[in-house]
């Protein structure tokens, strides 16, 4: 039990475009969501944290406007990457759970902005 | 923000020894929590830890939660290949904010 399923596990795609990643909670309601950013070689940011039906409390340093968080249902919660740009290239995860305690986390998405 | 000081930042070992690694803080946390992440996957919980002095198992793994509440290590006895992957601290503290660690690299060789 507790799965979680990331939609696409990669995903290339052109500078200036946007691109969306959705986190999927399979056999359980996820009251909360949350969204990691990981560089190579390296550790989990955690990007964003959302919980059903409100809005998302971004980390400080992480642009809201960029990175659109939806988390409509208990089963599903989306992230866009806006105007994508290369520096925006990196493993996004997402995990889902009751808080931060109690998350099971996702296979993740690969982004490669060109 | 509170850091985590992950050491060591890689261990390339023996199969069948003993694996030592441990997470220090100049901040104290409520929780910690170790995970392990296989590449081109999420992280998996290994084991949680609620309360200082804590230890706790988890088959061939064991963890502490420090008496400072600065500082957890997690050791795995006798290892095997599939230990092979990255392994990760994160603390959560009374104010809600949560840190990961840098990682700890595993290699096995068999």
């Amino acid at each position: 039990g507790a799965v979680v399923s990331q939609h696409p596990s990669w995903v290339i795609c052109k500078s200036g475009t946007s691109v969306k990643i959705e986190c999927r909670s399979l056999d359980f309601q996820a009251t909360t969501m949350f969204w990691y950013r990981q560089f190579p070689k390296q550790s989990l940011m955690l990007m964003a944290t959302s919980n059903e039906g409100s809005k998302a409390t971004y980390e400080q340093g992480v642009e809201k406007d960029k990175f659109l968080i939806n988390h409509a249902s208990l089963t599903l919660s989306t992230l866009t990457v806006t105007s994508a740009h290369p520096e925006d290239s990196s493993f996004y995860i997402c995990s889902g759970g009751q808080d931060f305690y109690e998350q099971y986390f996702g296979p993740g998405t690969r982004l490669t902005v060109t | 923000g509170q850091q985590l000081n992950q050491s060591p930042q890689s261990m390339f070992i023996q199969e069948g020894e003993d694996v030592s690694m441990n997470c220090t803080s100049s901040s104290i946390f409520n929780t910690w929590l170790w995970y392990k992440q296989d590449p081109g996957e999420g992280p998996v919980l290994l084991i949680a830890l609620y309360k200082a002095g804590e230890l706790t198992s988890n088959g061939r793994l064991t963890a502490q939660f420090g008496i400072t509440r600065k500082d957890s290590f997690l050791n795995i006895s006798a290892s095997i290949p599939s230990d092979v992957g990255i392994y990760f601290c994160a603390g959560y503290t009374n104010a809600g904010k949560s840190t990961f660690g840098d990682g700890t690299t595993l290699t096995v060789k068999p």
